[in-house]
């Protein structure tokens, strides 16, 4: 089945830096999700991105289907912003949402 | 606002008891989808309902069962938690297979 890879798996910034989170998945991929888990545990939608950009507020993302990777860009970071965040890809005959295993955020204030 | 909403938020069972957790929704979404996440790692699907069609995923245990009784409503049982069945459990639902997902807010179950 399809693999999906996060990096990092751990991300320590100071409030107001910028940062780059990265999904690279194995094969096509009919979806992409991006989502941000609250330190309540509720998984919250970010882009649902196949392919492209999009940008909502401070956060931004881009999937690029042919090279097999989507990137999360989040600038001038708040502590709100920790959490997280995970990637999840529909593809192939499995027809489930497939996850990575995340990249945890912390923002320092 | 439409919305997923999981009650209750905690439920703390006994080893053993039956404990059933409940989902609805105000999005009139097609699919319902239960996962279940234990700690620092990915929610994995236990099973899901296209409309009344069940799909249980190949690895998920007997002691997890689900009824979906109309559009709005889905419950999870657990006929007979163990220690191993604590976990945060999210219901999520999309209009069709293969398209946007939206997760409720999850419901922490604690096996004593």
């Amino acid at each position: 089945g399809i693999q999906v890879e996060q990096s990092p798996p751990d991300l320590i910034l100071q409030e107001g830096a910028n940062s780059t989170l990265r999904c690279n998945f194995s094969d096509s991929v009919n979806n992409l999700q991006w989502f941000h888990q609250n330190p309540w545990g509720q998984l919250i939608n970010l882009f649902y991105i196949p392919s492209g950009t999009k940008q909502n507020g401070r956060l931004s993302a881009t999937t690029v289907a042919t090279e097999r990777y989507s990137l999360l860009y989040i600038s001038s970071s708040q502590t709100t912003d920790s959490g997280v965040y995970f990637c999840a890809v529909y593809g192939g005959s499995q027809g489930n949402l497939i996850f990575g295993k995340g990249t945890k955020l912390s923002v320092k204030p | 606002d439409a919305m997923v909403i999981q009650n209750p938020r905690y439920q703390v069972t006994q080893f053993g008891k039956p404990v059933t957790l409940s989902c609805s929704q105000t999005l009139n979404h097609n699919v319902m989808y239960w996962y279940q996440q234990k700690s620092s790692q990915a929610p994995k699907l236990l099973f899901h309902y296209y409309d009344k069609d069940f799909n249980n995923e190949a690895d998920t245990p007997d002691n997890f069962q689900s009824r979906r009784p109309n559009t709005s409503f889905c419950f999870l049982d657990i006929r007979s938690p163990g220690l191993g069945d604590a976990a945060m459990y999210l219901c999520a639902t999309s209009r069709g297979e293969q398209e946007t997902q939206y997760f409720g807010p999850g419901t922490r179950l604690l096996v004593l």
